[in-house]
């Protein structure tokens, strides 16, 4: 089974606008870390947030944000006041048994290509 | 602060020839990661080092694939030799401490073998 699951190949969102891009995991594992990277078209993956399963609140970095629902086992990005830099392939990603465990392999999802238009 | 630094940063060779692949880390940083992306999908993990000693090297083609962290900084990722599916782009991480911190990635070096 898929640990990370991405649905959506393609997204667009108008400048300005918000966007929601999905991510579902799956892992029997009490301890994990969720991430989002950003991979424009240059090639390197930019780290933009990241969710503990034991955190309560929800992960805000300026304005991205991760909805974070446990029980669904979803992982959601979602981006406000869109720009056109934000046109990029985007990961979820997972680490399992973060607390303890020396493994730091992530685990990802196929991605999300969002393009941003004006 | 100076990030992940990978070179060659494009790479093409013929099947069977060997190549390698070069990471430095961000200064300080103890674990570092080597993952392949090929096109289309995400990037998966090959071989993860804290320090110079390998602590995750279970995707590793061994028959083929080597890696090194000489003295705890820079590594090395050798193909030898090289398939038409080993093209793809190897990306190098590194985090602060341990398998808890953030990994930040290098630009990659994009692989083609013909």
């Amino acid at each position: 089974a898929q640990k990370i699951t991405q649905t959506q190949p393609g997204m667009f969102v108008q400048e300005k606008e918000a966007v929601t891009l999905d991510c579902t995991y799956d892992t029997s594992d009490p301890s994990y870390g969720l991430f989002w990277y950003k991979q424009p078209s240059s090639g390197e993956m930019i780290f933009l947030i990241y969710q503990g399963s034991y955190d309560q609140q929800n992960a805000t970095e300026g304005r991205y944000s991760l909805n974070f629902q446990k029980a669904r086992k979803s992982a959601n990005l979602v981006i406000s006041a869109s720009q056109l830099g934000d046109s990029a392939m985007y990961f979820c990603a997972m680490r399992e048994g973060y607390r303890g465990s020396t493994l730091g392999r992530l685990y990802f999802g196929r991605g999300t290509q969002l393009t941003v238009w004006p | 602060e100076a990030g992940v630094a990978q070179s060659p940063r494009y790479k093409i060779i013929e099947k069977r020839q060997s190549v390698a692949f070069w990471c430095n880390p961000i200064s300080g940083h103890a674990t570092l990661y080597w993952y392949q992306q090929i096109l289309g999908q995400g990037p998966k993990l090959l071989i993860q080092f804290q320090n110079n000693g390998v602590v995750d090297d279970s995707q590793l083609p061994k028959d083929r694939f080597s890696a090194e962290r000489l003295k705890g900084v820079d590594s090395t990722l050798k193909i030898q030799p090289a398939k038409l599916e080993d093209s793809a782009v190897y990306l190098c991480a590194s985090s602060f401490r341990g398998a808890a911190d953030t990994q930040y990635f290098g630009p990659g070096t994009r692989l083609t073998v013909l």
